[in-house]
């Protein structure tokens, strides 16, 4: 069956660490994967978006992995604050006819402790 | 603010009325979407619009009715509604139907089921 997972539902961490988020799909032919940020009582927020022909995209203190071999999508948060506290949600959009759909996983809830 | 807003915010209804949920979008976005966002569940999407014309149904029961009378504007015709319906729903818009296109998401409308 086709599966997308958010390894750890709860992360906690110490301020200024780096934040690993976990992403693995199976059965999926994803032709990018995007992550999003989605604080309390909001919609979710685009951050950043990966193809499947690159191995890494970074943006100020994040930076995204992308390894079609291993499945597998890495969200890093480097120089942690409290203020990156949020749930973390990653989504692919899948080669075949629905191609404009992102099916997403059930996010990563993030607390960076002061 | 991110260009997508819904209204109401909130709704309690009970199993017998009929609502609507209204989202617009100001940003020229030619697709639309309607998704749900269940507790310890990922966004499940429910219905597309492309160019004011569905494109995706995603088996939704018929209790659940889209309406789109132009890109910028979105309802959700809700009638006969299960407790089980009961959850945040989140309006979506992006540039194009298509790989590649990141989505804008509403702040969302948190409805209860009586």
């Amino acid at each position: 069956s086709q599966k997308i997972e958010q390894n750890s539902e709860a992360l906690n961490i110490q301020e200024g660490k780096t934040a690993t988020l976990t992403c693995n799909y199976t059965n999926y032919s994803p032709a990018y994967l995007q992550w999003y940020r989605q604080d309390p009582g909001r919609g979710p927020v685009f951050l950043l978006l990966i193809r499947e022909n690159e191995k890494e995209k970074r943006k100020e203190r994040l930076k995204v992995t992308f390894d079609t071999t291993l499945k597998q999508s890495l969200f890093h948060i480097t120089a942690s604050q409290p203020a990156d506290s949020a749930t973390y949600l990653c989504a692919l959009a899948n080669y075949g006819g629905s191609q404009g759909n992102l099916i997403f996983g059930k996010g990563t809830k993030l607390s960076v402790k002061p | 603010e991110t260009g997508v807003t819904q209204t109401p915010r909130h709704l309690v209804m009970g199993m017998t009325n009929k609502k609507s949920l209204k989202c617009e979008q100001h940003l020229g976005h030619n697709a639309m979407y309607w998704y749900k966002q269940s507790a310890k569940k990922p966004l499940e999407l429910m219905f597309v619009y492309n160019f004011k014309e569905q494109t995706e149904n995603n088996s939704v029961p018929s209790r659940f009715s889209p309406e789109c009378p132009n890109s910028s504007h979105l309802f959700l015709h809700l009638h006969t509604l299960q407790p089980e319906d009961s959850a945040l729903y989140l309006c979506a818009s992006s540039q194009d139907w298509g790989l590649g296109n990141e989505q804008f998401f509403g702040p969302g409308t948190r409805l209860t089921v009586l």
